[in-house]
């Protein structure tokens, strides 16, 4: 039989607004995070990493912000375009799991023109 | 530079048949992860390798998945017998060194009918 997937949470933009994708991650001990982007029918992305040294780093039109103090992490995207619409992972690694890299839920992001 | 390589991108058997999937990683990328995602959610690691060694296969299926990575370069995942409940994609990746950004194939649709 056809299994179902659970819904994700959506995010829907207008063409040139900002975008804000969420995410909390549950191990406290994790040192390193990283945001994929995944297209449909493709694998997923690098978008940007940070370490939890730091609370703030930018890329091109991506920033990610860290608080490690409520175990939450952000993604946000500057003058969202209609090629940004995709699923975002956040994606957390520890060294008290061996390195092994574990995906939160992930958010849809619709860019509308 | 090529990227992780997959094959096939498409699969389609009846339960109880056996299925296998290939995986190229990135020249030089010593450490190789197996990866399963049911629709809708993200990323679970299967099984991690460093060089020829499964240094962490404790997500693995053992009664029905095996995984091999001889030569510590390209890999073999196989699920005999397949059941519906495996129908997912498949995605592999690598990274160097463990740690650090991980570099993700297009994936391996599984259709389990």
């Amino acid at each position: 039989g056809e299994s179902v997937g659970l819904h994700l949470p959506t995010l829907s933009v207008q063409e040139g607004d900002n975008s804000i994708i969420n995410c909390a991650y549950s191990n406290s001990a994790s040192d390193y995070f990283i945001w994929y982007k995944q297209e449909s029918g493709k694998g997923p992305q690098f978008i940007i990493d940070i370490r939890s040294n730091m609370d703030k780093r930018q890329g091109q039109r991506v920033t990610v912000l860290l608080n490690k103090t409520v175990k939450h992490l952000s993604l946000q995207i500057a003058a969202t375009q209609p090629g940004d619409s995709a699923v975002y992972f956040c994606a957390e690694n520890a060294y008290n799991q061996g390195g092994k890299l574990i995906f939160g839920q992930g958010t849809e992001l619709s860019v509308k023109p | 530079e090529a990227g992780v390589v997959q094959s096939p991108r498409y699969k389609i058997i009846e339960k109880k048949q056996p299925v296998a999937f290939w995986c190229n990683p990135i020249s030089g990328h010593n450490t190789l992860y197996w990866y399963r995602q049911n629709l809708g959610q993200g990323p679970e690691l299967l099984i991690r390798y460093e060089n020829e060694e499964a240094v962490d296969d404790s997500q693995l299926p053992k009664d029905r998945f095996s995984a091999e990575r001889l030569k510590g370069v390209d890999s073999t995942l196989k699920i005999q017998p397949a059941e519906l409940g495996d129908s997912a994609v498949y995605l592999c990746a690598s990274s160097f060194a463990g740690r650090g950004e991980l570099f993700f194939g297009e994936g391996s649709r599984l259709t389990v009918l």
